[in-house]
């Protein structure tokens, strides 16, 4: 069963404004950690946010939050005032304590457009 | 400080080959992870090792990929009789040693730039 789902392939913004990229995720776990890569054209994989599951604010990391919402089972990334760099795939993942292994979603590929 | 790296970025080879990928974690990172990366689809987890040993070895595609980590640093992939289907980004991680039993999922991977595999 997918874990984790990204239900957006494609997503455009206009330059300086926010998007929200979407993230649902499954779990009977009470303890879980979910996090936010980036994965620009170059390939390598950027860590942007962490969120555990015990936290009660959401987190944040300069322009990037994340809108945990625990009852609902989505941790949705929001980046603010996109700049043409924020161009790339985004993978939401999760991993489930005290198991190690992450498990990512499909992504989002953003564009973000001057 | 030095990030993860892996070699070779780019793997040319004949079908029926075998390949060595090899990564080098973070200085002092005892975790180390391996996924695949299909053209266009998300991470696949593949081997976890903590220290030099692999608790779980499920990940891995078939009995034609083994993994091993001395001296809880270097890590290589091997891939025997490599099929085209093999063919793949192959991306290597590192986390810090894990915390309390639970709080293990706070560790943050570092990834590193990945070996690119094609398997003509």
């Amino acid at each position: 069963a997918q874990k984790i789902t990204q239900t957006q392939p494609g997503m455009f913004v206009q330059e300086k404004e926010a998007v929200t990229l979407d993230c649902t995720y499954d779990t009977s776990d009470q303890s879980y950690g979910l996090f936010w890569y980036k994965q620009p054209s170059s390939g390598e994989m950027i860590f942007l946010i962490y969120q555990g599951s015990y936290d009660e604010q959401n987190a944040t990391e300069g322009r990037y939050s994340l809108n945990f919402q625990k009852a609902r089972k989505s941790a949705n990334l929001v980046i603010s005032a996109s700049q043409l760099g924020d161009s790339a795939m985004y993978f939401c993942a999760m991993r489930e304590g005290p198991f190690v292994d992450m498990r990512f979603g499909a992504g989002t590929r953003l564009t973000v457009k001057p | 400080g030095a990030g993860v790296s892996q070699s070779p970025s780019n793997k040319v080879t004949e079908k029926g080959k075998d390949v060595e990928l090899r990564c080098d974690p973070i200085s002092g990172h005892t975790a180390l992870y391996w996924y695949r990366q299909r053209l266009g689809q998300g991470l696949e987890f593949l081997i976890y090792f903590q220290g030099n040993s692999a608790p779980d070895k499920s990940g891995l595609p078939s009995d034609r990929f083994s993994a091993e980590r001395t001296g809880e640093s270097v890590s290589t992939l091997t891939i025997q009789r490599t099929q085209q289907e093999d063919s793949a980004v192959y991306l290597c991680a590192s986390s810090p040693a894990p915390g309390l039993a639970g709080a293990q999922h706070t560790d943050t991977q570092y990834f590193g730039p990945g070996t690119r595999l094609t398997v003509l």
